[in-house]
């Protein structure tokens, strides 16, 4: 198993061009998050999805889309992108957390963006 | 509003000593709490996870503590060696089916 793959590594735009992060898993995970890391600030929810066709706003929502059309696929998109969004994006994954469960994540590689 | 904080940045301590990281957290009444390894380059990695209701729990080297009265987690690495080097991240659940909510982290450095 791959676990969670991320899709590229790296990444240089200008200011207001777009661009689209893939993130892909082949757990069979329910849940699916986008985080970026910043120096200071650590992780931050950007936004998350409870399953095939659902996504949810996190703590950093603004500047950013998502879609789940695949379960085993999670995509963050960028329309313009700002010098602001320049981080380290990650994807997570994490199985169904019913009653008394948990939902430990599983981390995908990152995304190192670079916006000039 | 919730915060999580881990105390300290950075921690520096010589090989073969034990390493202590505190989480503490206000505003919350977590279920649970994880504790993830962070390589430089690489994404978090899941080490271990203590219930609300559980005092204590170790894996190998690891050891956990989870205090809801104090609202305080430590984390334990004994005999600590340079591979033990990196930045080691606290996670609460904010409520039960959600996302978690990440400490800052502490970066640990072990020298020889």
């Amino acid at each position: 198993n791959a676990g969670v793959t991320q899709t590229p590594k790296f990444r240089v735009l200008k200011t207001g061009q777009s661009m689209t992060l893939l993130c892909a898993q082949d757990m069979n995970h329910e849940y699916m998050y986008w985080y970026r890391q910043d120096p200071g600030m650590g992780l931050r929810l950007i936004h998350y999805s409870v399953g095939e066709g659902t996504t949810a706003k996190g703590e950093v929502p603004d500047g950013y889309n998502v879609s789940r059309l695949k379960k085993q696929n999670f995509l963050l998109g960028l329309e313009s992108a700002a010098p602001s969004q320049t981080s380290v994006y990650f994807c997570a994954s994490s199985p169904l957390a019913g009653a008394g469960g948990t939902d430990t994540q599983y981390f995908g590689p990152g995304t190192r963006l670079t916006v000039l | 509003s919730q915060k999580i904080e881990q105390n300290s940045e950075a921690l520096n301590i010589q090989e073969g000593k034990t390493a202590t990281l505190t989480c503490n957290y206000t505003n919350y009444s977590p279920a649970y709490l994880q504790w993830y390894r962070q390589d430089p380059g690489r994404g978090p990695v899941f080490l271990l996870l203590i219930r609300e209701n559980e005092k204590e729990k170790r894996k190998e080297r690891l050891k956990v503590t989870f205090d809801t009265t104090l609202k305080q987690s430590l984390f334990h690495i004994t005999a600590s060696q340079p591979a033990d080097s990196a930045t080691y991240l606290c996670a609460l659940d904010e409520q039960a089916g959600t996302a978690l909510i990440f400490g800052k982290g502490t970066t640990l450095s072990v020298s020889s």
